[in-house]
């Protein structure tokens, strides 16, 4: 068990709706990572948070966002779906530390139909 | 930009058998370099890491050394077990960055 815990594990959506994916990381850790995962483009860095802050932003769409809270966990909202959006999204954290390892979440899989 | 290059899957192995899985990066500077394993149904657990050229990480029987003059961070392991059978991911981050993965080997040991 890594600690960090993201839900819901499945999410089913149609085209064109919103979902919000939670991710609570391993006590005592302020940095967040969001990740995407799909057959074709492999494991894709969205999006980073450090203590409630934004950090780092990889290849997050527009229709996308994320944010921190106060008690460092994070949410991931997915608007507009598309079925190309279905994919498996983890979260990962860390203590924020250089070159501290990250630990994954069991991922949270959206199929958009 | 930073990148990782790692041999397509899948790999099928019997039990005992030799494994090395190629990885190779394209970065400026001095990256540091990891494996991740993803067993089924999980998310990614970290294998083992190195941070220096040189360096030689090692972990439950795999190793990997960060040779900077090929750019290369191969997996090996010596005997390799059905219960090591998952995909495998190198990744390199540049200090304060995010990791950057490969695109994943699948390993498969049959007994």
């Amino acid at each position: 068990d890594s600690g960090v815990t993201q839900t819901p594990k499945h999410l089913i959506t149609a085209t064109g709706q919103r979902v919000t994916l939670r991710c609570s990381p391993r006590s005592g850790d302020l940095s967040v990572y969001w990740y995407q995962q799909s057959l074709d483009q492999g494991l894709q860095f969205l999006i980073q948070y450090y203590n409630g802050e934004e950090r780092a932003k990889g290849n997050i769409l527009e229709r996308f966002s994320a944010q921190q809270f106060p008690d460092l966990h994070s949410e991931l909202n997915l608007s507009s779906l598309e079925l190309g959006d279905s994919a498996l999204y983890f979260c990962a954290s860390t203590p924020g530390t250089a070159d501290s390892p990250l630990h994954f979440g069991n991922g949270t899989r959206l199929t958009v139909t | 930009g930073n990148s990782v290059t790692q041999m397509e899957g899948p790999v099928t192995l019997s039990e005992e058998a030799f494994l090395t899985i190629n990885c190779t990066y394209t970065a400026t500077g001095y990256p540091s370099l990891f494996w991740y394993v993803q067993y089924p149904g999980e998310g990614l657990q970290l294998l083992l890491k190195a941070t220096k050229a040189d360096d030689k990480g090692s972990n439950k029987g795999f190793e990997a050394t960060y040779r900077k003059e090929t750019t290369s961070f191969h997996l090996e392991k010596g005997s390799v077990q059905v219960s090591d059978s998952a995909v495998y991911f190198c990744a390199l981050s540049k200090r304060g960055t995010a990791l950057i993965f490969g695109k994943g080997t699948t390993l498969s040991v049959s007994s």
